[in-house]
Order: structure tokens, then C-alpha cells, then sequence
């Protein structure tokens, strides 16, 4: 049964630092994705991470998959009180031939001035 | 305007009602999926289905059934025998059963 896991679930940070949140998971898989989530409303994607060693960045934020070690990173840079979200890590299996997601738990940012 | 919607976006049931929740999408994707997200926690599959006429069970299907007669089209009827249905519930599509998940806005469903 493929888990995953992210860490922390929360995290209070303030405003200009750089912070790691983690995404591990347990089988193999082809797919990694994050998704930003705001307070009562829909996924937001930000990133597909598609084969080993995979980097993405977007302002602020870069994600980095390591099939290898089954493990993905998001990484903030110089936080600002915008990015304060729910990020969702979530690795695709296919399963009688489709694609079917399984999501983290959700780490919880809040950045403070 | 592609995209996703879902309707409505606030839903009260009473306990022992059948509610239904519609997704519509326009993005001429063949895969649809229905998602729960209880507080605090990520999303759990319920339903999906690769094609029209066709849908299969995810992880947490009891109490909940669907429907996929257009392609547009993928409604979720919470029964009165999901125990525990108040959560948050979102709609997703992909351009085929491979591919990216897009997330419609979501229905909140309160059972009073």
C-alpha cells in the first residue's frame, strides 16, 4: 500500500527565512506533484515532478524529487506572508490501468511578519 | 471560460437525506474523480471514472454512489448510509486516466 508522508505538518516561520518541507513515500512511482491549498478552497497545483533528480522553481518556491530515496523536498526562499498556505504533496499509482492520487497529510505555513 | 465547477458550494443535510453534488467540467477531459478532505487531513479517492458509462471504486466508496452518463458530467449522491458525511468534497479532472488532476472549487457538505 503506497503512504505518504510529509513533515512538519505545521510550521511558523517568519517572513525572509528559507525553510524545507519533506515528502516521503513508500513504493515506487512514476509522479510526484504539490499542490498549495488556501482556506476553504480548491487545490491549487504548483509543481509535477516527473523522473529522478527533477527540479522546478517557481519564484520562491523550488521542489526536487529523489526517486531513489522515495523522497521529494519543497523549499521556501525569503518567505513572505503570501505563501501562507496548506502545501500537499501527492504520488500517483495506477491501479487497474489509471491513475489514482494519494495525498500527504498537509503541512500548514504560516508566515509571520 | 475551461474549467471545473461544482455546485453547489454550500450544502446542509439533514440526517437520513440523500444529497446530490454536482461537478461539470468543459475542459473535454475523458477521467473525472470525487475527493473527500476531512479537516485537517489530505484528500481520500471515492469515486472515479476513466470514461463515460464507466466508474470504479476508490478507497472510501461506501455510502456514496455516482453516475457517468456525459462526459461533462459527474455527479456524487452522499447517501444516508455514509455515516459521517460532513467534509469538504472536490471534483477533479484529467485529460485521460494518465494524466495531471485539475481540482474543481469544492462543496462543502454539513450534515445538521
Amino acid at each position: 500500500e503506497l503512504k505518504v508522508e510529509q513533515n512538519p505538518l505545521f510550521l511558523s516561520m517568519q517572513e525572509g527565512k528559507n525553510y524545507t518541507i519533506y515528502c516521503n513515500y513508500s513504493t515506487t512511482s512514476d509522479r510526484l506533484y504539490w499542490y498549495r491549498q488556501d482556506p476553504g478552497k480548491s487545490l491549487e497545483s504548483l509543481f509535477v515532478l516527473l523522473s529522478n533528480g527533477a527540479v522546478k522553481q517557481e519564484g520562491r518556491l523550488m521542489a526536487s524529487l529523489d526517486t531513489k530515496a522515495r523522497l521529494s523536498t519543497l523549499h521556501i526562499t525569503a518567505a513572505v506572508h503570501d505563501l501562507s498556505a496548506t502545501y500537499f504533496c501527492a504520488v500517483d499509482r495506477i491501479i487497474q490501468g489509471a491513475q489514482k492520487l494519494v495525498f500527504g497529510q498537509g503541512t500548514r505555513l504560516t508566515i509571520n511578519p | 471560460d475551461g474549467g471545473i465547477t461544482q455546485s453547489p458550494k454550500y450544502l446542509f443535510r439533514k440526517e437520513g437525506q440523500n444529497v446530490t453534488l454536482s461537478c461539470e467540467q468543459n475542459l473535454n477531459h475523458d477521467a473525472m474523480y470525487w475527493y473527500r478532505q476531512d479537516p485537517g487531513q489530505g484528500l481520500r479517492l471515492i469515486y472515479y471514472s476513466q470514461i463515460v458509462n464507466d466508474f470504479q471504486k476508490g478507497d472510501i466508496a461506501e455510502g456514496y454512489s455516482v453516475s457517468r452518463e456525459k462526459k461533462e458530467s459527474f455527479p456524487l449522491t452522499v447517501t444516508s448510509a455514509q455515516k459521517n458525511p460532513t467534509a469538504f468534497y472536490l471534483c477533479a479532472s484529467s485529460i485521460d486516466r494518465f494524466n495531471e488532476q485539475f481540482f474543481g472549487p469544492g462543496t462543502r457538505l454539513t450534515v445538521l
